[in-house]
């Protein structure tokens, strides 16, 4: 079995602020761990993926998460938040050995003053 | 090249009606999968296809949920004597293959049930 937690259902920042975007997993086996973004009226477009390479994952638009397997964590983080990052962000969990479905988290929204 | 595609955008339809979601997955994408999208919620997910046949239907709700993929390519889920609680949208996404690929998602298609 597998399930996601983001701890935060909004997040808000003033841009050029850091980002960050909480997310536990919990997993009976070797996960593999994503973030999707979904803006307004868009589909949902796939920012970064680990797969057990590197601990540290750099994404699209300046995003990245780190794995950390003590804390069973993967935020989301970027350094400077730009007013077009507003949107929803989804972690999401899946096996990375064989057929797997994606297990979504419940999104947090993420609100960018300027 | 072409994303996912779904058709219609948007489906407004009467308590009881049948209605029927299609999606056009990235072409020479094998596995093809459907989520659904309640307000408020993370996508769950309802079925998966490799080729033409359905790999995994675990998630549909009840037998008033049906899926096809013919031809491997065009899927097409249908409902029937649809319900308010059946309004949400409904997501497609296709991946080269499925253990471990990315899945690419369309823009959706929103269900509202009156």
């Amino acid at each position: 079995a597998q399930s996601v937690t983001q701890l935060d259902s909004h997040v808000s920042v003033s841009e050029g602020t850091p980002v960050l975007l909480r997310c536990n997993y919990s997993s009976s086996y070797s996960p593999s761990l994503f973030w999707y973004v979904q803006h307004p009226n868009k589909g949902l477009q796939l920012l970064l993926k680990y797969t057990s390479a590197a601990t540290l994952v750099k994404g699209i638009n300046g995003f990245e998460a780190e794995f950390k397997k003590s804390e069973t964590s993967f935020h989301l983080t970027k350094p400077s938040a730009h007013m077009s990052d507003a949107a929803e962000y989804f972690c999401v969990v899946s096996l990375q050995e064989g057929y797997s479905t994606l297990t979504f988290g419940k999104g947090t929204m993420l609100l960018v003053s300027p | 090249g072409a994303g996912v595609s779904q058709t219609p955008s948007n489906k407004v339809t009467e308590k009881g009606k049948y209605v029927e979601l299609r999606c056009d997955p990235i072409s020479g994408h094998t596995a093809l999968y459907w989520y659904r999208q309640s307000l408020g919620q993370g996508p769950e997910f309802l079925i998966y296809f490799q080729g033409t046949g359905a790999a995994d239907d675990s998630g549909l709700p009840n037998d008033r949920f049906f899926a096809v993929r013919p031809e491997g390519s065009v899927s097409t889920l249908k409902i029937q004597r649809t319900e308010r609680g059946d309004s949400a949208v409904y997501l497609c996404a296709s991946s080269l293959a499925a253990s471990g690929d990315t899945q690419y998602f369309g823009p959706g298609t929103r269900l509202t049930v009156l």
